[in-house]
This record gives C-alpha cells, structure tokens and sequence, in this order.
C-alpha cells in the first residue's frame, strides 16, 4: 500500500544508548520531516529534507541526526538516548510546495528512554 | 516561541450541534492554513486546507473560515458526529508544516 511506513511501532530504550528510527515512503516525495508528539505541546518539527541529500533543522533538533540518501528513506538517529526523548514520533512526506494539500504521515513509533 | 496556538485543549459538543475550533497564528506572511486530525495510536490525516488568499473553504460538514486582520483559522463541523472525536491540529505552511498544539473534541449523543 501506497503511504509512509515507520518502524518500529513500539521501543524501549536505556538511557544512553542509540537506536534508529525508520521511515520510508513509496510516494516519490521530494519533501519528508520527523514531529515528535509531547502532551501539551503539538507536534513540534524535529528535521526536515526538500530532497535526496539535503536536510535540515527544525523547532527541536538537539539530540537527533539524520541523513537523506534516497528520496525514500529519511532514518532518524538518536546517538545517546536520554529520558526527555521519550515521545511519539512521526515522519511525514510531501511533494514540495504543495502546502495546500497537506503532508501524508506514518503511524508513528512510540519510544520509551528509562 | 509559539507561531500556532490553540488555546481549547478540549472541547465536548452534543451529536448533531456544531463544534467551532479556534486557532490563532502570529506571522501574517504564512501561505496556507491547514487543520488536521488525529485518531489515538494513528498519524495526522490531513482534513482540509485555506489559501492566504481566501476567507472561507467548505468540504461538506467541514468548513474553515480564515480573518487575516485577527490572524484567526476556525474549524466549523455542522453537524456534529461521534465519530468526529478526535485531537485536532492547525497548522501553518511556508517552506515547513507548523502545528499548533492541538484540540481534543468530544461529541457525545
């Protein structure tokens, strides 16, 4: 089925360790972005990327990496997990500058830093 | 700093009445204004969506209404169904989607 797919669903994590976090799309969007979902606080844009190669930062970018090798795949990376990270977390996709139309997100992965 | 409020984190309206969800933003030189909906344990869908260049876009029982002088979005849904119970989000567009921090309605029969 057509749409953006993240894994994994559910994750634990110590804190201090590094874990992946997966997106892909089968769209051909140029334009894909990571939110993480906190009570009270929206959705709040982590990274973001206009296309395969380019990235950059959002509202809250401290903590997390990513890369964009492919227009697919946009992975976001924590390197050294801490408990504040604990979150809901989306990835989205759009074709670039379609703001009217709205972006298609993931189902999200629930992550748990102890 | 807050670009997209929505001071309502909730929201409760009988079954068939009209629910009316505000939204404030700060930057008059934002393009679009979206509202979008979530169900619990799924993403964002998108509902429907307003050009800075317009005041009003209706999608059946959806409508947005857009006042620039206020810079106020609102969602109207008339009327009102249980299945409409949900967290809400406005967002923003430019070269990135801003959300503000969501309405949860709850339409009760």
């Amino acid at each position: 089925n057509a749409g953006v797919t993240q894994t994994p669903k559910f994750q634990v994590l110590k804190t201090g360790q590094s874990m992946t976090l997966q997106c892909a799309q089968d769209m051909n969007h140029e334009y894909m972005s990571w939110y993480r979902q906190d009570p009270g606080m929206g959705l709040r844009l982590i990274h973001y990327s206009v296309g395969a190669g380019i990235t950059d930062q959002g509202e809250v970018p401290n903590g997390y990496n990513v890369s964009r090798s492919t227009t697919e795949d946009f992975p976001l990376r924590l390197l050294s997990a801490a408990p504040s990270q604990t979150s809901v977390y989306f990835c989205a996709s759009s074709y670039f500058g379609r703001g009217g139309y709205g972006y298609t997100f993931g189902s999200g992965t629930r992550l748990t830093v102890v | 700093d807050q670009q997209v409020k929505q001071n309502s984190p909730s929201l409760s309206v009988q079954e068939g009445r009209i629910s009316i969800l505000n939204c404030d933003y700060t930057n008059s030189m934002f393009d679009y204004f979206l509202w979008y909906k979530k169900y619990p344990a799924e993403g964002p869908t998108f509902l429907i969506s307003i050009s800075s260049i317009k005041d009003k876009n209706e999608d059946g029982r959806f409508t947005v209404f857009l006042n620039k002088s206020a810079k106020h979005l609102s969602l109207h849904i008339v009327p009102s169904q249980p299945g409409d119970s949900a967290v809400y989000f406005c967002a923003v567009c430019t070269d990135k989607l801003i959300f503000g921090t969501g309405t949860r309605l709850q339409v009760f029969p």
